[in-house]
């Protein structure tokens, strides 16, 4: 079975700093992986995705992701965060049968 | 025009109603879900329904039923609501069953039962 963690199930930064958002992943096979973003009164959306191939993967509104076996992470990062950036995070993981969501992370952008 | 879409968007009702979600995707894809986002944003998978095969997620109660009249509507059907129903509702689809593919999801049906 597989399953998603979220590192925090807030996090706050100020506008121009560096958005992390920690995601942690169990997979019995090499998994697929997911960022996807909510903003308030939506449905979610595909920030990025690792399928195969290059670990660093890049995504929407200037967002990337690192998928490190090693360490199981798929953390999701952006260099300076902006006001609209604020919203709720999902990371997920799927494999060949279902795909499992973390619990989010909501990310607040003080200004 | 939107790919997933789903009405009402917003469904203020009373116990012991019965509702219904429509939802429609323009995508072409072969699979669609239920899901239902509770007050602290969790996710949980309620349906997920292709041509061949509806799995249902065992801890739904069967108060909620799917019904789908063809490849590109998967309609939500909830008998004697009760006020653990409030959540909003996601619908979702993608091109193969869950897995490896992306999903696409609906802009949610917010369910206030009163």
């Amino acid at each position: 079975a597989q399953s998603v963690t979220q590192l925090g199930s807030h996090v706050s930064v100020s506008e121009g700093a560096l958005v992390l958002l920690r995601c942690n992943y169990s997979s019995s096979v090499p998994p697929y992986l997911f960022w996807y973003v909510q903003y308030p009164n939506q449905g979610l959306q595909l920030l990025l995705k690792y399928t195969t191939g290059a670990t660093l993967v890049k995504g929407i509104n200037g967002f990337e992701a690192e998928f490190k076996k090693s360490e199981t992470s798929f953390h999701l990062t952006k260099p300076s965060a902006h006001m609209s950036d604020a919203a709720e995070y999902f990371c997920a993981v799927s494999d060949d049968n279902d795909m499992r969501f973390g619990a989010g992370t909501r990310l607040t952008v003080k200004p | 025009d939107t790919a997933v879409s789903q009405t009402p968007k917003y469904l203020v009702t009373q116990m012991g109603n019965d509702k219904s979600i429509k939802c429609e995707q323009n995508l072409g894809h072969d699979t669609m879900y239920w899901y239902k986002q509770d007050s602290k944003k969790f996710l949980k998978i309620m349906f997920s329904y292709n041509n061949k095969e509806l799995i249902i997620n065992e801890t739904v109660p069967n108060r909620f039923s799917p019904k789908s009249p063809d490849k590109a509507h998967l309609n939500l059907h909830i008998n004697s609501l009760e006020l653990g129903d409030s959540a909003v509702y996601f619908c979702a689809s993608s091109q193969e069953s869950q897995g490896r593919n992306t999903i696409y999801f609906g802009e949610g049906s917010w369910l206030t039962v009163v």
